[in-house]
């Protein structure tokens, strides 16, 4: 079982619309969560981090984090075309960090 | 720009040469991780260096050794390279030793073994 598992897609949102990515982890005792956005030959870019049970809001991006079900999603609202990307999940776990494969995303205009 | 620098960008290497990759990390940050990111993956956690000195380290073998230095740049080693190693290599700088604050990756290294 891989440490993060992530539906690599594609998911297609048309423009304005709520885009939805989902991340499960294996490991109980994972402490930290970080969704990265990766751009197509680029570097990954960290979008935002959560560490507590619950919702985390930062402009259009919102993590929602629960502890219980192992799972982490973010949420992009009003999506657009240049949020089109691979969104990458990563889950700290003692002192190593695990990335899941990503899930791609297109904005429809 | 994340401040975080990588060189070369890209490289070409024969199997079984030696390579080193380069990593300035951002200013105030102390602590340097590197990533491999074979094509269509996820980034794979390599080590991490704090302070000049590993302290985490992922599933890899140990012909990938590496080096932080005083000014906190750091160095990526792979011995005896196989094709397998082509990939995009990335580093990421943050503060306070641990994973567990803001990452921030350089452009990448790209890779090829041939």
């Amino acid at each position: 079982q891989k440490e993060v598992e992530q539906n690599s897609g594609p998911l297609s949102v048309p423009e304005g619309a709520i885009a939805s990515l989902n991340c499960t982890y294996s490991d109980r005792g994972s402490q930290s969560f970080f969704w990265y956005r990766q751009y197509s030959g680029k570097s990954p870019e960290l979008i935002m981090f959560i560490y507590s049970n619950g919702d985390k809001e930062d402009g259009r991006f919102t993590a929602q984090l629960n502890k219980a079900s192992q799972y982490v999603s973010l949420l992009i609202r009003d999506s657009q075309p240049s949020d089109s990307a691979t969104y990458l999940c990563a889950v700290l776990t003692g002192n190593q960090f695990y990335f899941g494969t990503g899930t791609s995303l297109t904005v429809i205009p | 720009e994340t401040g975080v620098t990588q060189s070369p960008t890209h490289l070409i290497k024969t199997r079984g040469q030696q390579v080193t990759l380069r990593c300035s990390s951002q200013s105030g940050h102390n602590t340097v991780s590197w990533y491999q990111q074979a094509l269509g993956q996820g980034p794979q956690f390599i080590f991490q260096y704090y302070r000049e000195e590993e302290n985490g380290r992922g599933n890899f073998p140990p012909r990938f050794s590496g080096l932080q230095f005083p000014n906190y740049s750091s160095e990526l080693n792979v011995n005896a390279l196989e094709l397998d190693d082509s990939a995009l290599y990335l580093c990421a700088s943050s503060s306070g030793g641990t994973l567990n604050t803001e990452a921030f990756f350089g452009q990448g290294t790209r890779l090829t073994v041939v």
